[in-house]
């Protein structure tokens, strides 16, 4: 089946650590996105990709990085200059035109402890 | 900022219609309106979208409004498993076409 995957599912992470996030999508989408989520409150854009090679700052890219050698694989880095990395991480991916939606993946819960 | 504005919460009887309005007066004429819900420390899931027309599929109905500022997600047969946060989005153009959310409504379906 054609999906998304996420992992882990949870992290913790020790102060002025940096960690990866993977994300791995088999749906041949293009385009490929990473979220951040807090309590109560919706997704908010951390850095997004169009095209392999190629990728974009979203509006809270600060403390993070990311890279796209293939079109399969998004993974997103939280460096230690993230001042509050503790949240719910989510990976995404979509075609490009049109009105097509995103399909999210499951998750990773990252906590600083 | 968010494009949409929904209640924050809403309660619904099992086996009733669920109606969840959502307000998205600034959106452009080529910006989608889709609808997501998520339960509890999961992805989102996608339920579904529309431009102009009102649409429909195995999951809900969309109706938007002639001038598009709003729109009304419908859950013909709401079951407990319904239960759950329900997004309204725009997605835009720029950014990658990113989505914009907002806090999206608590929907209760009680037994």
């Amino acid at each position: 089946d054609g999906g998304i995957t996420q992992s882990p599912k949870y992290l913790f992470r020790k102060e002025g650590q940096n960690v990866t996030l993977s994300c791995e999508q088999n749906l041949n989408h293009d385009a490929m996105y990473w979220y951040r989520q807090d309590p109560g409150q919706g997704l908010r854009l951390i850095y997004y990709s169009q095209i392999v090679n190629d990728f974009q700052k979203g509006d809270i890219a600060e403390g993070y990085s990311v890279s796209r050698e293939k079109k399969e694989s998004f993974p997103l880095t939280v460096t230690s200059a993230q001042k509050n990395p503790t949240a719910f991480y989510l990976c995404a991916s979509s075609i490009l035109s049109g009105g097509y939606g995103y399909t999210f993946g499951s998750g990773t819960r990252l906590t600083v402890v | 900022d968010a494009k949409t504005t929904q209640p924050t919460s809403m309660d619904c009887a099992e086996g009733r219609a669920a109606n969840l309005p959502c307000n998205h007066s600034t959106i452009s004429g080529n910006e989608y309106v889709y609808w997501y819900r998520q339960i509890h420390s999961q992805g989102p899931q996608y339920i579904i979208h529309g431009l102009k027309n009102n649409e429909t599929n195995e999951m809900a109905s969309l109706i938007i409004t002639e001038d598009r500022k709003s729109s009304t997600l419908i859950l013909p047969h709401a079951t407990l498993r319904d239960t759950a946060v329900y997004y309204c989005i725009v997605r835009v153009a720029t950014q990658g076409g990113k989505l914009i959310f907002g806090q999206g409504t608590e929907l209760s379906v009680k037994p």
